[in-house]
């Protein structure tokens, strides 16, 4: 089956943009969560969405939201966009979330300029 | 606090070698321990896991170990090849005050196997 598909792969955005990302889990996964990876700080925890609610939430500011559709889809969104959010955004599909076997998609390259 | 430290952040062999990676975690209720492959230009990719109630578990050239009393996991690699050049993060799942899991990473180690 297919694995996590995250659209688009590379972005370049402004400071004070922002920017929407998107992240398609496995089928019948209904837990998404999200990471940023940076070379300085490793692979973070942003926050996890199961059936549409969020659960789970890191220790980011509140220009980091996120969401997620019926269908398991999820979106991210970072508003207001510092050169700091340059980083490779993963997310990670399971069927149950963490505790579960998580699966992660390519990534989105997010360089801010 | 919420930690997982993994050593070494750097690790070289030779082709036929084996490579021991190591992590320790700090939340004594931490059940799931996965480790992940990253090669360049792409996402994670689960490799192996364990659970708390299993000391140590293989698939085919890698191992890993678990010691809950010490709270430190190991990632075994026999009989290394090129391909397994890579960086390997270990995680380890904590849950928050609402009970859901998360995963803690560690730093990364840089795995390099000369031909």
């Amino acid at each position: 089956k297919a694995g996590v598909t995250q659209t688009p792969r590379y972005l370049i955005k402004t400071r004070g943009q922002q920017v929407t990302l998107s992240c398609s889990p496995i089928s019948g996964h209904r837990s998404v969560s999200w990471y940023q990876q940076t070379p300085g700080q490793g692979l973070q925890f942003l926050f996890e969405y199961f059936s549409e609610t969020q659960r789970n939430k890191g220790n980011f500011p509140g220009r980091f939201s996120g969401r997620q559709f019926s269908n398991s889809r999820s979106e991210m969104n970072v508003s207001t966009l510092e050169l700091g959010d340059s980083a490779l955004y993963l997310c990670a599909s399971s069927f149950q979330g963490f505790g579960t076997e998580a699966f992660f998609g390519q990534g989105t390259r997010l360089t801010v300029v | 606090g919420e930690n997982v430290e993994q050593h070494p952040s750097t690790l070289s062999v030779q082709e036929g070698d084996s490579a021991v990676i190591k992590c320790t975690y700090s939340d004594s209720a931490s059940n799931y321990f996965p480790w992940y492959k990253q090669e360049l230009g792409k996402g994670p990719q689960l490799i192996i896991d364990i659970r708390s109630n299993v000391g140590e578990k293989k698939d085919q050239r890698i191992a890993v170990t678990l010691n809950k009393t010490a709270k430190h996991f190991s990632l075994h690699i026999t009989e290394t090849q090129p391909e397994d050049s890579a960086v390997y993060f270990c995680a380890a799942s904590i849950s928050d005050s609402g009970g859901y899991n998360k995963l803690i990473f560690g730093a990364g180690t840089r795995l390099a196997v000369h031909p």
